[in-house]
């Protein structure tokens, strides 16, 4: 079964500083790897997604990831954060199995972005 | 576009009730997929239902259940509720089966078991 793993629950930041929110998943052959993210009393939001090709991906509100196929890895970075990005971020995989598909998460990292 | 609706927004039930969650996907979309979400074991994949049909389903006791109708909308049902059931319930849609298509969420029915 698939895995992710986020290394870090909590991510503490000033405004305008650079933030990278770390991801590993277990290897499969193929992988397709995603980034949502959460903000209070709301459901998810697609940052971007993985599927193939280009290993960096760019995605909404200038959060851009890069699949590393060797380490596994999938971290989600940003050059300058705001106080609006303040959120809970959700690291996914694509599991495939004979019995259907399901997104599996991560425990999510909690970003605190203050002035 | 009206975006994944879920309804009620927030639910308090007593222990041994049981409740039903209701989903409107993305018009268009006909895969539905929900998720529970809580503290302790973060989210967690329920079911994915397509044309009707339950494509796939979580590690979850049978006391969980759901269904879809053939406008695409969905419906989970829990019956016996039990404190730990007490959860952000999450229900997602795309336009066909298959979790690497990425999906869009609802903003999710706040379940509270007392």
């Amino acid at each position: 079964a698939q895995s992710v793993t986020q290394l870090d629950s909590q991510v503490p930041v000033f405004e305008e500083a650079p933030v990278e929110l770390r991801c590993n998943y277990s290897s499969s052959v193929s992988v397709y790897l995603f980034w949502y993210v959460q903000y209070p009393n709301q459901g998810l939001q697609l940052l971007l997604k993985y599927l193939s090709g280009s290993t960096l991906v760019k995605g909404i509100n200038g959060f851009e990831a890069e699949f590393n196929k060797s380490q596994t890895s999938f971290h989600l970075r940003k050059p300058s954060v705001h106080i609006s990005d303040t959120a809970e971020y959700f690291c996914a995989v694509s599991e495939v199995t004979r019995e259907g598909t399901a997104l599996i998460f991560g425990k999510g990292t909690t970003l605190s972005v203050s002035s | 576009k009206a975006g994944v609706t879920q309804t009620p927004r927030y639910l308090i039930k007593t222990r041994g009730q049981q409740v039903t969650l209701s989903c409107s996907p993305i018009s268009g979309h006909r895969s539905v997929s929900w998720y529970q979400q809580t503290p302790g074991q973060g989210l967690q994949f329920l079911f994915e239902y397509f044309s009707e049909t339950q494509r796939n389903k979580g590690n979850f006791p049978g006391r969980f259940s759901g269904r879809q109708f053939s406008n695409s909308r969905s419906e989970m049902n829990v019956s016996t509720l039990e404190l730990g059931d007490s959860a952000l319930y999450l229900c997602a849609s795309s336009l066909a089966e298959g979790s690497w298509r990425g999906y869009t969420f609802g903003s999710g029915t706040r379940l509270t078991v007392v």
